[in-house]
């Protein structure tokens, strides 16, 4: 079956450090992959996709890249804020389905 | 991308109680999604929600516990039935956008006394 794999958290990072959460999956066929973000105490929203191979999601500053070849999907920004604490999750899309599939969830806290 | 209101944004019940939750989206879509988040948790696909015909449940939830309703295009409801503290939970709604993302709700989180 599908399945998403996510790093661990809690990530501590200074602001302006460089961020990397991994995610890696399992699918038939060729998914959809996605990261959303939730913030303290509000729902999900989407930050980024990639509907295809070596295709690059990017959104305020954060990007990932569809790896067919290492089933990956890691999640990057250069320089993180304060702002960007927050709960992200990897998830994916069967091709012609309906159902995400998400990740545990990786919680990301940035310090002065 | 909808936007898509929920109420009650939180609550807190009596184990034995039922509790329903409305989702509300500003456009008119063909489907839309309930999930659960578990304290600490991910997120898992309760059932799916088209108009006009009955809900799809996912392995795990059943009709009885969780009967949804799907009125119109724009809105659905989601109740939990006869309350335990295992329902304490955030329950999100979502709706299907114009290409295969889901846009989400802002959650209703449940306590369950």
């Amino acid at each position: 079956g599908n399945s998403v794999t996510q790093m661990e958290g809690p990530v501590t990072l200074s602001e302006e450090a460089f961020l990397t959460i991994n995610c890696t999956y399992t699918a038939t066929g060729y998914p959809s992959l996605f990261w959303y973000v939730q913030y303290p105490g509000e729902g999900l929203q989407l930050l980024l996709k990639a509907t295809k191979a070596d295709d690059k999601g990017s959104n305020k500053g954060f990007e990932a890249t569809y790896r067919k070849e290492t089933t990956s999907f890691h999640l990057e920004k250069g320089s993180v804020q304060v702002s960007d604490s927050a709960v992200y999750f990897c998830a994916l899309l069967r091709g012609g389905g309906n159902k995400l599939t998400f990740g545990t969830g990786t919680q990301l806290k940035v310090e002065l | 991308s909808a936007v898509i209101s929920q109420k009650p944004s939180r609550d807190i019940c009596q184990r034995g109680t039922s509790l329903t939750i409305q989702c509300q989206v500003d456009s008119q879509v063909t489907m839309m999604f309930w999930y659960r988040q578990q304290p600490g948790q991910s997120l898992t696909l309760i059932a799916t929600a088209n108009q006009g015909s009955e809900a799809t449940y996912e392995s795990g939830f059943v009709i009885d516990k969780f009967p949804i309703s799907r009125p119109n295009l724009t809105f659905s409801t989601l109740t939990v039935s006869n309350m335990s503290p295992e329902d304490s939970s955030i329950y999100l709604c979502s709706s299907k956008g114009q290409g295969n993302e889901q846009f989400f709700g802002p959650g209703t989180r449940l306590t369950v006394l």
